[in-house]
């Protein structure tokens, strides 16, 4: 079975730049995640999809991240502008509706570098 | 904003020693608490999950909770150097659903010296 893809990998832009992210999550998972985890940190949820709908976005700086889950499948994390905080790894994950509580799948991430 | 707090590490044992990780949260309604593995520069996964008061034993692993004093902990018996990693708590936010937010702490950086 495939786990959840993520692209790019590491990415390096100046602040105030632009920069997506793309998930693929496991086939047939209904939920998505995406996490931001800091250097030393602990991931902290950013937004969760339930099929295409938005579970929980509250920590999601709305006025420079954006994310979107078309069709129920892959999702889209946007940063407009960067700031040098946004530096971090991206975490995507997908679990199963139904399935243990808190099984998370995670892919490799998503390493962001804003100078 | 709902906390989850780990103690702070690092924590280094020697091989074969017993590794105890501490993890305290403070939403009292919470019903479901996670141990994550996260190997430098890889994702976190799930190596143990806990549901009711009491201890849950897996082969070396044992996770502890006790929900009047809103505690868990994860002990890693006869620890070995593979165990080294980061060791990330989370905990479930109740609603029932599978849909609740799971919050992870700080994490707590294990090293097992031979």
């Amino acid at each position: 079975e495939a786990g959840v893809a993520q692209s790019p990998r590491y990415k390096i832009i100046e602040k105030r730049q632009s920069v997506a992210f793309w998930c693929n999550p496991i086939s047939g998972h209904a939920t998505l995640y995406w996490y931001q985890q800091i250097l030393g940190q602990g991931p902290k949820l950013l937004i969760q999809f339930q099929n295409n709908g938005v579970v929980d976005d509250s920590q999601l700086p709305k006025d420079r991240f954006s994310a979107e889950r078309l069709k129920g499948v892959d999702s889209t994390l946007k940063i407009q502008p960067a700031k040098l905080e946004d530096s971090a790894v991206y975490l995507c994950a997908s679990s199963l509706a139904g399935g243990p509580p808190g099984e998370l799948f995670f892919g490799e991430g998503s390493r962001l570098t804003v100078l | 904003q709902k906390e989850v707090e780990q103690n702070s590490g690092p924590l280094s044992v020697p091989e074969g020693a017993i590794a105890s990780l501490n993890c305290t949260y403070s939403d009292r309604v919470s019903q479901s608490f996670f141990w994550y593995r996260q190997y430098s520069g890889k994702s976190p996964e799930l190596i143990m999950s806990i549901y009711s008061n009491g201890d849950k034993e897996d082969g070396r692993f044992t996770a502890q909770l006790n929900k009047a004093s809103q505690y868990v902990s994860l002990l890693i018996r006869d620890s070995q150097p593979s165990d080294s990693a980061t060791y990330l708590c989370a905990v479930k936010e109740a609603g029932g659903t599978s849909y609740g937010k799971l919050t992870f702490g700080q994490g707590t950086i294990l090293t097992v010296h031979p």
